[in-house]
Parts: C-alpha cells; sequence; structure tokens
C-alpha cells in the first residue's frame, strides 16, 4: 500500500468524449505526477503539479490537462478522446519533486475509448 | 531514439534460475536508477533503487549499475513462481520529479 489512490479504477467512454481521472496523493506529498502507460509499454511522464502550479509537461498534447487542488489531490483531464488515449493511467505522489525510491505509485485507471 | 532502452523478453525460466534482466540509457543526468516489478498492469512496484553507480543487494535481488556504460541490470537468483511479472526499469535525473521508463520486460517464472 503507498497510500496513493486514484478513481475509478476501470471506464469505458467513446471517441469524442471528455473524461476526469482523479488523484489523492500520500499525506504529507505536494507533488503529483501523471503517467499513461499503452499496452507493452512503460509509463510515459504526461505532466506534474507541484504545489498546485504545472511544474513539467511530457510530450502530450494540449487536450490533457490537469489541476491541483489545495489538499495536493489532482485531476487529469482529457478532452476529445481519440482511440490511442486507451491505457492504464498512474499517478505517482511525492515530497517536492521527489526522485528514486521517494516516488509512489497509485493502481492506476484503466481507460477504454471505444 | 528512446532515452531508455530494456530487452524486450518476453523471458521464460525454470524455477531456480538466475535471471538478467538489462537496461541502456543515453542521458548523462541519470542519477536516480529504479527497477519496479509490475503485476498484472497493476500500478509499479518499487523493489530495487540506486543512487549512482554500484551495486546494492536486497534478498534474492542484486541491482547494478554502470555509468560509464549507461548500463544497468536486475539479477534475481531462486527465481520463484512468484517473481513472474513485468520488471521495468526507470531512471531521473536529480529532483526531476519525473521518471523515464523502459517498456518492461515480462517474465515467466516455470516451477
Amino acid at each position: 500500500e503507498t497510500g496513493v489512490t486514484q478513481s475509478p479504477t476501470h471506464l469505458i467512454k467513446t471517441r469524442g468524449q471528455q473524461v476526469t481521472l482523479r488523484c489523492s496523493s500520500q499525506s504529507g506529498h505536494n507533488t503529483v505526477s501523471w503517467y499513461q502507460q499503452a499496452l507493452g509499454q512503460g509509463p510515459q511522464f504526461i505532466f506534474q503539479y507541484y504545489r498546485e502550479e504545472e511544474n513539467g509537461r511530457g510530450n502530450f498534447p494540449p487536450r490533457f490537462s490537469g489541476l491541483q487542488f489545495p489538499n495536493y489531490s489532482s485531476e487529469l483531464n482529457v478532452n476529445a478522446l481519440e482511440l490511442d488515449d486507451s491505457a492504464l493511467y498512474l499517478c505517482a505522489s511525492s515530497l517536492n519533486g521527489g526522485s528514486g525510491n521517494t516516488i509512489y505509485f497509485g493502481e492506476g485507471s484503466w481507460l477504454t475509448v471505444v | 531514439q528512446k532515452e531508455v532502452e530494456q530487452d524486450p523478453g518476453p523471458l521464460s525460466v525454470p524455477e531456480g534460475a538466475i535471471v538478467s534482466l538489462n537496461c541502456t540509457y543515453s542521458n548523462s543526468a541519470f542519477q536516480y536508477f529504479m527497477w519496479y516489478r509490475q503485476y498484472s498492469r497493476k500500478g509499479p512496484e518499487l523493489l530495487m533503487y540506486t543512487y549512482s553507480s554500484g551495486n546494492k543487494e536486497d534478498g534474492r535481488f542484486t541491482a547494478q549499475v554502470d555509468k560509464s556504460s549507461k548500463y544497468i541490470s536486475l539479477f534475481i537468483r531462486d527465481s520463484q513462481p512468484s517473481d513472474s511479472a513485468t520488471y521495468l526499469c526507470a531512471m531521473s535525473a536529480i529532483q526531476a520529479g519525473k521518471s523515464t521508463f523502459g517498456d518492461g520486460t515480462t517474465l515467466t517464472v516455470k516451477p
């Protein structure tokens, strides 16, 4: 148990729809990173939020957006869903960015786009 | 070319075998080197973590980092069926806040 919880665990959406995924970080952590893991691939960094501000972004289009709240929980929003957005979305929390063994992952949200 | 390349597998070994999993990387800024285990597409579970070069041992697991060759390895001794999973290598720079992952190697240990 890492103390990082994600919801929902599974969901199915139709192409063109919008989705919101949620993450509660481990107690005391102020940084949340989101990753996309497509089938057969490793997790790919989407973006990171530190103290409610975006603090780094990977190679993902603007239709991937996020929020971090004062309690440091976070949301990932994806607009105009495409079939290739089908993946496991992972949230990782840490303190002040974190490195190595101080980054804790949740169990992920499975998104299927049909 | 990807920053982190991992031997793709899949790998199938008999119980009790020694397993070697390997990754290479290109970014010299990487200082933290991690190995994660992932079961049935659940969240990655941190298995081993090394800072900079050297070896680290934890029970049946040994992680090696050779920064001069930009090469990392994970060795599993006396492999067990419960070790069957996908193993991901990951790396990060100091306080980078993000990790760069390999694509994983799926290991099956047969009884």
